[in-house]
């Protein structure tokens, strides 16, 4: 069972920016761990998209930013294209179970 | 290129046992912890077990704890995920992912195969 809370779906219309939030406790992101972001297309494995709260992999569009204040953290996609249709997921390390959490996750929809 | 395919998945009955592998390349395997990650059918990510570079540290899910065993032989550049005591809830596709970090956990998942898909029913 997770133990990091996304919104079941988020969606916008091209160009617009949308937000995902991932809202964890003092024993996981409120800890102090870092918390990374992926991205699944249908059908397909997860990819990393955001690593460290706010880090882009090499070849990831600048259209993609992450954040992470306190116990929460948020995933933001400007310029919404259609090709963003997507589950993201947020997850963090945790020492109470000595792995990593993912989040519940997130359907963006491109309206 | 970095790669990573596993293999291993299959068709089986509750109670009994599977080995899945995940062949590495294109990256110095020996110096990144490894990890699988399971998705059941319709459901969200659920990390299984991680395993440090040298396959001295290693960690489960409580899901699994017990049941599975994660190893590796650096000289194949192989990770293994043992599973034994299947019952219907592990089906799932399974995931062999890389750390981003040299020999850290933590650091984020950067490389993902595509899956293998176990089954597990009577």
């Amino acid at each position: 069972q997770s133990v990091l809370t996304q919104p079941p779906s988020v969606s916008g219309a091209p160009g617009q920016r949308v937000t995902i939030s991932c809202t964890g406790t003092s024993s996981n992101i409120g800890a102090d761990y870092d918390v990374h972001w992926y991205q699944q297309l249908p059908g397909t494995a997860p990819k990393l998209l955001i690593y460290s709260n706010n880090q882009r992999p090499s070849g990831v569009p600048d259209r993609f930013s992450g954040s992470k204040s306190g116990a929460s953290a948020s995933l933001a996609i400007s310029g919404l294209q259609s090709e963003d249709e997507a589950n993201y997921y947020c997850a963090t390390w945790t020492d109470s179970l000595n792995g990593y959490v993912f989040g519940t996750g997130t359907k963006v929809t491109v309206l | 290129e970095v790669q990573l395919l596993e293999s291993g998945g299959n068709l089986i009955q509750p109670g009994e046992s599977l080995r899945l592998s995940c062949a590495a390349s294109g990256f110095t395997f020996s110096r990144h912890a490894m990890n699988w990650v399971r998705q059941a059918p319709g459901k969200g990510l659920e990390w299984v077990s991680s395993v440090s570079g040298s396959g001295g540290i290693t960690f489960y899910a409580d899901s699994v704890k017990g049941r599975f065993t994660v190893s590796r032989d650096n000289s194949k550049n192989t990770v293994y995920l043992q599973m034994s005591s299947l019952r219907v809830e592990d089906t799932a596709i399974y995931y062999c992912a890389k750390e981003r970090a040299l020999y850290d956990f933590r650091s984020a998942l950067d490389v993902w195969g595509r899956g293998t898909t176990v089954t597990v029913s009577s």
